[in-house]
């Protein structure tokens, strides 16, 4: 079965930008997509298809695929940008989420 | 603006079958594919299943055997069964909505279910 790897936990102070990767098997061949999730609540689609942001996701959210990796950059993180991302894709008709990604804002 | 609320028992007996509904209010559910998506606690997301508005389903490999997903679009209405039960089960149930092949880009508020005798 298909995999995404993600690094379990990324740092970054605030103001910093930050990067969490996602890695499959010809990832690039694939739309892969974000979501934030904070503690209690749902998941939230950041980015779709790569590199699109949905209505009312800051610019400070940005997207990029390709090779064997997706990255989601988080430019001039805030503090409110603390918590949990996972990339998600499809394959074979299958949903894939990666183990997904503890962002600490320090 | 189109909601969707996950109903169903927060508490189910091992062996048991779990039932959940997701209801869509605000808008149709035509032309979109639905998904249960659970997130046992302290853990990351998976896929139980999905299906498209038309009745076309896909599960889980690993959980293939044991789901059934269904959809009622006279009431709005996405279904799911899980069947024998273990602990492993428990879980936050979340109902998600996505345009074809690409993002959820809607999700239910979510569902804790526990499975404990």
């Amino acid at each position: 079965s298909y995999e995404l790897t993600q690094p379990p936990s990324v740092s970054v102070s605030p103001g910093q930008t930050a990067t969490i990767t996602c890695s499959g098997d010809k990832l690039g061949d694939k739309y892969v997509c974000w979501y934030q999730q904070k503690p209690g609540q749902s998941p939230v689609l950041v980015i779709y298809q790569d590199i699109k942001r949905p209505s009312g996701i800051p610019e400070r959210f940005s997207g990029s695929n390709s090779g064997n990796t997706a990255t989601l950059t988080i430019s001039g993180t805030q503090a409110m940008d603390e918590a949990d991302y996972y990339c998600q894709a499809w394959d074979s008709s299958t949903v894939v989420f990666g183990g997904g990604t503890k962002l600490s804002v320090l | 603006q189109v909601q969707l609320q996950e109903s169903g028992p927060g508490l189910v007996k091992p062996s048991e079958t779990l039932s959940l509904t997701c209801t869509v209010s605000g808008g149709s559910i035509r032309s979109y594919y639905w998904s249960w998506i659970r997130q046992p606690p302290g853990k990351g997301l998976e896929c139980v299943g999905f299906i498209y508005y038309s009745g076309r389903t896909n599960y889980n490999p690993s959980l293939k055997s044991r789901v059934t997903i269904s959809i009622d679009t006279s009431k709005n209405q996405i279904s799911l069964n899980l069947s024998s039960l273990t602990a492993a089960d428990t879980a936050v149930y979340y109902c998600a909505r996505a345009p074809g092949y690409s993002s959820f880009d809607l999700w239910g508020q979510g569902i804790l279910v526990t499975v404990s005798s």
